[in-house]
């Protein structure tokens, strides 16, 4: 069962515009929703991440826009460079007790910035 | 500051055998968690352990086990590998047992 689904799957824009990614959820005990980029042969770097009593985070170039009542998340990268071409992930975690958190990631997007 | 350090970075066995992965934490860091990362896939949740506990356990079998040691460091074990164990593990560390994990760059093991 994929708790968290994220669209599209790959992604081409081009240098300056704006590329976004969405993610959906069902599990409402989720309260914490971070993206991941990923470069080849690298682990997941975070990137910025936004806790539901927050409807939008801006990180530099990077925006998380929440809809807690639409169980969505999405990020928006904007004046895209082709050194942001990458597989980013979106991901939520939960306390799933005895303190644990575990992150549970979305299959990922691959974005291609071509100049 | 070093950052979160995975050996071996890359590995091949065949099936049947046991491997054993190791990770060593940001300096600092009392929580690591395991996730396996299947290639076009995203990172799945195996282990988490904090203060050298068990704190969270993925849907994975019993042929993975792990144990965090006292500086924090930790293994992964994997017994009588399947050709679909074939992945990229992915080491975490925080410095509690929440959120803002970091990531090492992980072992590709492959099964054959």
């Amino acid at each position: 069962q994929q708790q968290v689904k994220q669209s599209p799957q790959s992604l081409i824009v081009q240098k300056g515009g704006i590329s976004i990614i969405n993610c959906a959820y069902e599990n409402t005990a989720f309260d914490y929703f971070p993206w991941y980029q990923q470069f080849p042969g690298k682990g997941p770097a975070l990137l910025i991440a936004i806790r539901p009593d927050v409807s939008e985070k801006k990180e530099g170039r990077f925006t998380i826009s929440f809809n807690k009542s639409a169980k969505q998340f999405s990020l928006h990268i904007m004046d895209s460079q082709p050194g942001d071409s990458a597989t980013y992930f979106c991901a939520a975690a939960a306390n799933s007790g005895a303190g644990s958190y575990q992150l549970t990631f979305g299959k990922g997007t691959k974005l291609s910035v071509i100049p | 500051d070093a950052g979160v350090t995975q050996s071996p970075t890359h590995l091949i066995k065949t099936r049947g055998q046991h491997v054993t992965l190791r990770c060593s934490p940001i300096s600092g860091h009392k929580s690591v968690s395991w996730y396996q990362q299947v290639l076009g896939q995203g990172p799945q949740f195996i282990f988490q352990y904090y203060e050298k506990e068990e704190r969270g356990r993925g849907n994975f079998p019993d042929r993975f086990s792990a144990r965090q040691f006292p500086n924090y460091s930790s293994e992964l074990n994997v017994n009588a590998l399947l050709l679909g164990d074939s992945a990229l593990y992915l080491c975490a560390s925080s410095f509690s047992a929440a959120y803002g994990y970091t990531f090492g760059s992980g072992t590709r093991l492959t099964v054959v």
